[in-house]
């Protein structure tokens, strides 16, 4: 079965060091990857995809995410936390069943919470 | 110059009742979407809607019904509700999924329902 998994509901962090979200997927064929950041009451905003190429993608607000295939991992990181980037963050994989429609699985979410 | 859309941003109502949410999005998007987010921040599809023919339907209970009048709006009707709709509903959106990609979706703020 298709799956993502987010092994932390919680990472806290010390505002100006790095933090790492992490994120895992189970799914057949290429893997197309995503991140979204969801604020309290708010929708979820997208930070950032892979799809092909570089497994180092960057993404909006200085995050970035390391696609490792061997690993089958998407790891959300970030060199210096902020204290706004405390919020709720969704990793999401493609279901390779949907047909090439966009239908997203997600992960059950990490909320990071960044300390002054 | 609000992307999606959504009304109404909350929603009461009693055990029973018939409701409907409405979707709307000016980013000139061809797919569109409905999510359920419960109360453990859980995020799944319910629907999604390309070019008004419905191309994702998930296992949801027949009383909830999307409709989509044109391209750019996306309504959800749920009759008979029950205790356990109780949830946040998202509408989203994406350029065509099947002309390339996969494309970022771009999400509204969320209607909370709770039903009494």
């Amino acid at each position: 079965a298709q799956s993502v998994a987010q092994p932390e509901d919680q990472v806290n962090v010390a505002e100006g060091n790095p933090l790492t979200v992490k994120c895992t997927y189970s799914v057949s064929g290429n893997p197309y990857l995503f991140w979204y950041v969801q604020y309290p009451n708010r929708g979820l905003q997208f930070l950032l995809k892979y799809i092909t190429g570089d497994n180092l993608v960057k993404g909006s607000y200085g995050f970035e995410a390391e696609f490792n295939k061997s690993q089958t991992s998407f790891h959300l990181k970030k060199p210096s936390a902020l204290v706004s980037d405390s919020a709720l963050y969704f990793c999401a994989v493609r279901d390779s069943y949907s047909g090439g429609y966009n239908k997203l699985i997600f992960g059950a979410g990490t909320r990071l919470a960044v300390h002054p | 110059d609000t992307a999606v859309s959504q009304t109404p941003k909350y929603l009461v109502t009693q055990m029973g009742n018939d409701k409907s949410i409405k979707c709307e999005q000016n980013l000139g998007h061809d797919t569109m979407y409905w999510y359920k987010q419960d109360s453990k921040k859980f995020l799944k599809i319910m629907f999604s809607y390309n070019n008004k023919e419905l191309i994702i339907n998930e296992t949801v209970p027949n009383r909830f019904s999307p409709k989509s009048p044109d391209k750019a709006h996306l309504n959800l009707h749920i009759n008979s509700l029950e205790l356990g709709d109780s949830a946040v509903y998202f509408c989203a959106s994406s350029q065509d999924t099947l002309a390339g990609g996969p494309y970022e979706q771009y999400f509204g703020p969320g209607t909370r329902l709770t039903v009494t």
